[in-house]
Formats: C-alpha cells, sequence, structure tokens
C-alpha cells in the first residue's frame, strides 16, 4: 500500500470560516509534509514533520497551522484565509525526513471566497 | 543553492512520437534525482527515480540517466501515448542540503494528440 489520502476534494470556505485539511498514510513513514500548489507552478513546502514533530515550517502564515495528532495522521487547520491562498494544497509522505522519494497524496482543493 | 532547470513547455506531440523532457540540476552534494507526474486534477506520483551517477530509472517506458557529468537528468519515452499527457516534474534531494527537502524544476506540460 503506498496511498496517501487526503481529504476533503474539495472545499469551499469563507475568509471567516475555520476548516481542516485531514492526511492519512499507513505505509510507516515517520515524516509528513504539506505543500500548496498554484495553477502552473511547482508544489512549495509548506511545513515538515518528522516523528510527529514540526522539523520546518517555511514562514508560513500562523493562518495555517499543522497539527500531527500521531505517525499516521497529519492535519492543516485553516482560520481567516485570504482569497489568495486559494490553491490546490498536497499531502506528501517518506520513510524519514528527506530519505528517499516522497509519496503524494490527491490533494485538497480550496477556494476562499 | 540547489535548483533544478526544465525545459518549458507546452510540449505538443503526436501519439508514438519519441519524447525528451530535458532537466539539468544544480546541487551543492550528492542529490538523488526524480521525476514527478501530474495527471490533471490529482496529485503528484513519482514516475522513476536515481540516486548515483550512472543510475538509470525507468517505469511505463520512460527512462532517465543520471548524467554527473553534465549534470542532466533527462527524460525520454520511445512512442508516448495519449493517456501521456499530463505535467512532469523533475526534483532533487541532496542530503548535504537542510532538511534534505525535494527541489522541484518549474515543471513541463506535455500534449499528446491522436
Amino acid at each position: 500500500d503506498t496511498e496517501v489520502t487526503q481529504t476533503p476534494k474539495h472545499l469551499v470556505m469563507g475568509m471567516t470560516n475555520k476548516k481542516s485539511l485531514k492526511c492519512e498514510q499507513h505505509m510507516g513513514h515517520r515524516a509528513m509534509y504539506w505543500y500548496k500548489q498554484k495553477a502552473k507552478k511547482p508544489p512549495e513546502l509548506m511545513f515538515v514533520y518528522s516523528y510527529e514533530k514540526l522539523s520546518i515550517n517555511e514562514s508560513v502564515p500562523s493562518r495555517f497551522s499543522p497539527e500531527c495528532p500521531n505517525s499516521s495522521l497529519l492535519n492543516l487547520h485553516l482560520h481567516a484565509l485570504q482569497p489568495e491562498d486559494s490553491a490546490l494544497y498536497l499531502c506528501a509522505s517518506s520513510h524519514r525526513q528527506g530519505k528517499t522519494e516522497a509519496f503524494f497524496g490527491q490533494g485538497t482543493r480550496l477556494t476562499v471566497v | 543553492g540547489n535548483s533544478v532547470t526544465q525545459m518549458e513547455g507546452p510540449v505538443t506531440l503526436s501519439e508514438e512520437a519519441f519524447l525528451t523532457i530535458n532537466c539539468t540540476y544544480t546541487a551543492t552534494g550528492y542529490p538523488s534525482l526524480f521525476w514527478y507526474v501530474q495527471y490533471p486534477g490529482e496529485g503528484l506520483q513519482l514516475l522513476l527515480k536515481a540516486t548515483k551517477a550512472d543510475d538509470k530509472g525507468s517505469n511505463k517506458g520512460f527512462e532517465a540517466t543520471y548524467r554527473k557529468e553534465t549534470t542532466s537528468f533527462h527524460l525520454e519515452k520511445g512512442s508516448v501515448q495519449v493517456s501521456d499527457s499530463a505535467v512532469y516534474f523533475c526534483a532533487l534531494s541532496d542530503r548535504n542540503n537542510a532538511g534534505n527537502m525535494l527541489t522541484f524544476g518549474g515543471g513541463t506540460r506535455l500534449m499528446v494528440k491522436p
């Protein structure tokens, strides 16, 4: 099983809403990542968790709040987003931070209205 | 710092044509190299990888050879199909780079016409 599952697939939210994106993997990977991808651009790294601890935060605004409840789950809590935050949000995992290949989920298409 | 440069697209080919997508890299250490593919509306899928010089990665008819002397990792396929239409990303992971995170190229859109 090389699957990373993300929910929901699509999300529309207002600028005053609070919502969460969820990511799950059962490959025993100990590193999990959040990326943001705008149209026609490569993914941009947002956060890295290694052994359930936040390892890298790429200067992401505080309206994005990551959480890693256990080694299989990764959440991204969203609050007071702006229309420019509309993008595809991708979760990925790998055996260890930066080791071997990363496996990506299908993404959540987020639209902020 | 590390960087990856890909040929700009879109690349438009007829079915059964030969495909080459160029990728060159700059890295301070000894990177692993990857090709990822993204089909419309989907996430990224690992297509192939190479972890050291002269390694050849291959999958689904696609191939790429890690060339240290030219710092390149060009993607090739002998006969493309309409179903290969997607965006292809070249990427590197450098264990000498803090955090060893993936560095992506800008992506190349491939369109295959019947």
